[in-house]
């Protein structure tokens, strides 16, 4: 059971390139989120869904979309990476019940854009 | 709406004395809280939880936190700092409704000294 695991770990970008990061929770969780995280600044809300084929914006959604084709994948694109994005990205996903919503992380994946 | 204030940003203890972290909450609803631990260069690992059925929570590696209402407080305490519990410290506010989303505080970081 490996939980909540994200790829690449780490990942270097000039200004305009794309690319797309995975996050795989095998947990059988319907909500999944992404979440970046700067200095400072807690970790933030880029967007989120509330299961397979469904996605919203969090509270920081310009210049990223996301798709979640698959019960268990979501996935984060850059279609033109910029210097502002450079921070440490967290998936997670959680389970609902009536009393409880706890999100499980995965181990984040560190990006520059120069 | 929901929110979370850290009301420190740094806390400095010595070793074997105890740990007082701050948070306030806001919440138009009965909220979940949680307090996370991320060590350097780590993912964020659940300390504990309160889901409303007991006011004070305990959680893993002696840390406890007192959900009170009418302060609209959830602080983590813990009797005796370790060298280890040198770290960043995140409450979250999440609501018990629709997306269950997280609202994260900006953090603490709590630095143990010899």
């Amino acid at each position: 059971n490996a939980g909540v695991t994200q790829t690449p770990k780490f990942r270097v970008l000039k200004t305009g390139q794309s690319m797309t990061l995975l996050c795989a929770q095998d947990m059988n969780h319907e909500y999944m989120y992404w979440y970046r995280q700067d200095p400072g600044m807690g970790l933030r809300l880029i967007h989120y869904s509330v299961g397979e084929g469904t996605t919203a914006k969090g509270e920081v959604p310009d210049g990223y979309n996301v798709s979640r084709l698959k019960k268990q994948n979501f996935l984060l694109g850059l279609e033109s990476a910029a210097p502002s994005q450079t921070s440490v990205y967290f998936c997670a996903s959680s389970y609902t019940s009536g009393n409880t919503n706890e999100q499980f992380f995965g181990p984040g994946t560190r990006l520059t854009v120069l | 709406a929901q929110s979370v204030t850290q009301l420190d940003s740094h806390v400095s203890v010595s070793e074997g004395t105890p740990v007082l972290l701050r948070c306030n909450y806001s919440s138009s609803y009965s909220p979940s809280l949680f307090w996370y631990v991320q060590h350097p260069n780590k993912g964020l690992q659940l300390l504990l939880k309160y889901t409303s059925a007991a006011t004070l929570v305990k959680g893993i590696n002696g840390f406890e936190a007192e959900f009170k209402k009418s302060e609209t407080s959830f602080h983590l305490t813990k009797p005796s700092a370790h060298m280890s519990d040198a770290a960043e410290y995140f409450c979250v506010v999440s609501d018990l409704r629709g997306t269950y989303k997280y609202i994260f505080g900006t953090g603490t970081r709590l630095k143990v000294l010899a």
